[in-house]
């Protein structure tokens, strides 16, 4: 079966610092992958997916960066962040464009 | 994980009774529909999905019905537990988008024992 990991699970962070976050998929071969923000009582907003290695489209112009190195590997960067980055960063994969996303368990950061 | 706001609407039902949470959504276009699950400190959880060409879908304990004419989509629980209370978002996609989901603003369920 497939499995998506997400971490660090928190992450506390200075006003400028940098940031990785790493998700990987197990189970299946070129995967969709998206990454989701969470703000406190909303929906989620789409940050950015990738359907193959080296490809990613952005949804929103942000402080933020993904890229992909590996098939089953999606990694969200900052080179300085902002307090506005705080929030619960969501992983997911889907099978193809028709077929549902499935998340991992999320990244609380809190930028201080 | 992200905690939810205080402002979501909630429904609460009583133990046993069953649920049933709604979802408007806007796009005439949107062809595939989704539910999800969140409980606090975890990813959204699929639950069930359906596609424009049905009405209604029906799995283990949930039923998902979708109303073309209104534009609404709706869950129903059956039996509702303590492990249902959590936020339940719809999400739909679009028949020409190949990749983004919209989420709905969420709805949070508690289950009164």
């Amino acid at each position: 079966s497939q499995t998506i990991h997400q971490w660090p699970a928190t992450l506390v962070q200075p006003v400028g610092s940098p940031l990785s976050l790493e998700c990987t998929v197990e189970g299946t071969s070129n995967p969709n992958l998206y990454w989701y923000r969470q703000a406190a009582g909303r929906g989620l907003q789409l940050l950015f997916y990738s359907v193959g290695i080296g490809q990613i489209s952005s949804e929103v112009p942000q402080n933020l960066s993904a890229s992909r190195p590996q098939d089953r590997q999606f990694i969200l960067s900052s080179k300085k962040l902002l307090l506005s980055d705080s929030g619960f960063y969501l992983c997911a994969w889907s099978g193809d464009n028709d077929q549902p996303q499935h998340f991992g368990d999320g990244t609380r950061l809190s930028i201080l | 994980g992200e905690s939810v706001g205080l402002h979501l609407p909630t429904l609460s039902v009583q133990e046993g009774d069953n649920s049933i949470i709604n979802c408007a959504y806007s796009n005439s276009a949107s062809d595939y529909f989704i539910w999800y699950k969140q409980e606090s400190g975890k990813g959204p959880q699929f639950i069930i999905d359906i596609r424009s060409n049905m009405d209604k879908r029906q799995g283990q304990r949930v039923t998902v019905l979708l109303n073309k004419t209104v534009k609404h989509l709706s869950l129903q629980i059956a039996a509702t537990q303590p492990g249902d209370s959590a936020v339940y978002f719809c999400a739909e996609k679009e028949r020409k988008s190949s990749y983004k989901l919209i989420f709905g603003s969420g709805t949070r369920l508690l289950v009164r024992p």
